[in-house]
């Protein structure tokens, strides 16, 4: 099936530093993929839309000059977290839109980031 | 304002019991609603998709209905099993077959052996 590959699965980090998560689909073509932030509890929160060759879409509220996204491929989406505060510490998931598994959408396994 | 709810936080049974959870939505008229699992520490996996023309659909030990006028989903999983000890999560899909997921809460569930 559809496979979504996220890099690093954790990291830690100190204030002000950047970090970058990778997000491949390792065997299908994704023109779209999804960023979310999930805090312990609570729902995934969509934070913006990832379109191959065009820019990001970044849902309300969410800083796109602190999170960065480049989707330069078909296959691969980053995004950067910026000058990184403590309060950034949260768990960040990427998917993917794979229609061959029926609208279903496939994601990846995680990235939880501390930051220090 | 739009809200999707699952109604329990978390959910206890006993092996072998059918674990019934609800998904109840507001102010959104979504084509398809979907279920997905996800374990600790891990990203969501989707299960099912139901159609809004759908009432019902099963897969093995999974079934989801979709009451459009009641504006809620149930998911049951009989015969369950330790296994299948996660979160499960309802999501709605708004702005068109290929627009964004929008997940609630999710329900904990803990099959005791």
């Amino acid at each position: 099936g559809a496979v979504v590959s996220q890099h690093p699965s954790r990291v830690i980090c100190k204030s002000g530093t950047s970090v970058k998560i990778e997000c491949r689909s390792l065997d299908f073509q994704a023109t779209t993929m999804f960023w979310y932030r999930q805090f312990p509890k609570q729902s995934l929160m969509l934070m913006a839309t990832s379109n191959e060759g065009s820019k990001a879409t970044y849902e309300q509220g969410v800083e796109k000059d602190k999170f960065l996204i480049n989707h330069a491929s078909l296959t691969l989406s980053t995004l950067t977290v910026t000058s990184a505060h403590p309060e950034d510490s949260s768990f960040y998931i990427c998917s993917a839109d794979d229609r061959a598994t029926n609208y279903g959408y496939t994601f990846g396994s995680g990235t939880r980031l501390t930051v220090v | 304002s739009q809200k999707i709810e699952q109604n329990s936080e978390a959910l206890n049974i006993q092996e072998g019991k059918t674990a019934t959870l609800t998904c109840n939505y507001t102010n959104y008229s979504p084509a398809y609603l979907q279920w997905y699992r996800q374990d600790p520490g891990r990203g969501p996996v989707f299960l099912l998709l139901i159609r809004e023309n759908e009432k019902e659909k099963r897969k093995e030990r999974l079934k989801v209905t979709f009451d459009t006028t009641l504006k809620q989903s149930l998911f049951h999983i009989t015969a369950s099993q330790p296994a299948d000890s996660a979160t499960y999560l309802c999501a709605l899909i708004v702005g068109g077959s290929q627009g964004n997921l929008i997940f609630g809460k999710g329900t904990k569930l803990s099959v005791k052996p």
